[in-house]
């Protein structure tokens, strides 16, 4: 069974740092991208950025590059999402996804729990 | 980046009732389109790939259609469950844009 996990909420203070994780198993972690999504409170979803395991490609979306990097250690099956200056903006609720054992465009058949990070001073 | 626009932003329907969202892409993306559905306080769920392929364990009354720019989920006979918002996301290139999202209500 593909499963995502992620790591529980977040509150922290405008300026610091942040790193959240996913971490997958049932499926061959190396071989399929993994992405970040964000949902803002009462709002739609939104396509942060991508990373292939296998060779850490990562693409972002023009709204997030720069603003945070996502990463993952094939070693432990899980991807970050981290931020070096958090802003009371970035609150929200985040969410992996992944294709699992499937073509990516095929979309996103996998989610975590979600992540919901406050930012608050 | 392509931009995806969904219609209607809401709609109101009954137990029963078709309906019928539309998302439009502002560029060609052949048939790579996925639909998902997002209940309050859960995670999206993937409901249509590749436009008109129906995900394992999705029922039937749901179906989607198009390709190129213009693409539609149709629900056929509306169930209790269904309420919830359902977005488009087009997954022919980097970044995988979502659409704005429909929420459908209960009339």
């Amino acid at each position: 069974e593909v499963q995502l996990v992620q790591s529980g909420a977040e509150v922290k203070k405008p300026g610091e740092s942040l790193k959240i994780s996913c971490k997958g198993s049932g499926y061959s972690f190396t071989s399929y991208w993994i992405g970040w999504v964000r949902q803002m409170p009462g709002k739609g979803l939104e396509w942060m950025g991508i990373i292939y395991p296998g060779d850490s490609d990562t693409r972002y979306s023009p709204s997030f590059q720069g603003q945070v990097t996502i990463s993952a250690d094939k070693s432990i099956s899980t991807a970050y999402l981290q931020w070096s200056s958090l802003k009371a903006s970035d609150t929200a609720m985040y969410y992996c996804a992944s294709s699992g054992g499937e073509w990516l465009r095929f979309g996103f058949g996998y989610w975590g729990q979600g992540t919901l990070v406050t930012v608050s001073s | 980046d392509i931009q995806m626009t969904q219609s209607p932003s809401s709609v109101s329907a009954s137990v029963g009732d078709r309906v019928t969202i539309t998302c439009r892409a502002s560029q060609g993306i052949s048939s790579w389109l996925a639909w998902y559905q997002q209940k309050p306080g859960k995670a999206p769920k993937l409901l249509i790939y590749a436009a008109s392929s129906l995900q394992s364990g999705v029922p039937s009354r749901f179906s989607g259609s198009g390709s190129g720019t213009d693409f539609t989920l149709t629900i056929s006979s509306l169930q209790p469950e269904d309420f919830a918002t359902y977005y488009c996301q087009q997954a022919n290139s980097f970044p995988h844009t979502f659409g704005q999202g429909t929420k459908l209500e209960i009339k």
